[in-house]
């Protein structure tokens, strides 16, 4: 399986100001075929089933603000929220798709400084 | 716009089998895409079980496929699981998703019902 890990854990940011967080695969989720990385980012709100942020690494799901943005490649990946607003506050996860069983990272929890 | 709901009873007792629909609407599901299932233990991370496509063709873990089915309906447009002889750490919220493959990035999900192992 690859495993997925994520940091950190948690952190706490102040509102308009960046939030960065890191995701490593053990293994690379880039398939040198299509040049595509197999990598995505949900976002789970209290209450709320996951949703999904980007996939491919780097490509938003329609709908989402322009302020999450996905970069990297290979095993090692970041999620960015440009300017942390109120609404951002959850726990992120990341996914790789690149071979079975799926795996998520363990999740990082972003809160309000 | 897909939507997906779980249904099934909330409670289920150590050893026996755990059994959950989900219904699709806004889709039908013989026209594309994989269903499958994910859940989470209080207050932990995420965890694949597996996913099927319109034809029967199923996906599972390893770490659960001697426990796992999951199939699929078409003619009701839902899909289901059942996982057998459950212990308290099978204790979890369960959500269904769909997505375009078996190994694909995950668009809808439903909202998620947990279910309690206890006796």
């Amino acid at each position: 399986d690859i495993v997925v890990t994520q940091s950190p854990d948690s952190l706490a940011v102040s509102l308009g100001e960046r939030a960065t967080i890191n995701c490593k695969s053990s293994q690379s989720v880039l398939y040198n075929s299509n040049n595509k990385n197999y990598l995505a980012w949900y976002q789970q709100k209290p209450g709320q089933p996951p949703k999904l942020l980007i996939y491919w690494a780097s490509i938003r799901e329609s709908g989402v603000p322009d302020r999450f943005s996905g970069s990297g490649s290979g095993t090692d990946f970041t999620l960015t929220i440009s300017s942390l607003q109120a609404e951002d506050v959850a726990v992120y996860y990341c996914q790789q798709y690149y071979s079975s069983p799926l795996t998520f990272g363990g999740g990082t929890k972003v809160e309000i400084k | 716009q897909v939507q997906l709901q779980e249904s099934g009873p909330g409670l289920v007792k150590p050893s026996e089998t755990l059994s959950l629909t989900c219904a699709v609407s806004g889709y039908s599901i013989s026209s594309g895409y994989y269903w499958g299932w994910i859940r989470q233990p209080p207050g932990k991370g995420l965890e694949w079980i597996g996913s099927i496509y319109h034809s029967g063709s199923t996906y599972y873990n390893p770490s659960l496929k001697s426990r796992v089915t999951i199939s699929v309906d078409t003619s009701k447009n839902e899909f289901s699981l059942n996982l057998s002889s459950v212990t308290a750490s099978d204790t979890a919220l369960y959500y269904c998703a769909s997505g375009r493959g078996p190994e694909y990035h995950l668009d809808y999900w439903g909202q998620g019902m947990l279910v309690t192992v206890s006796p």
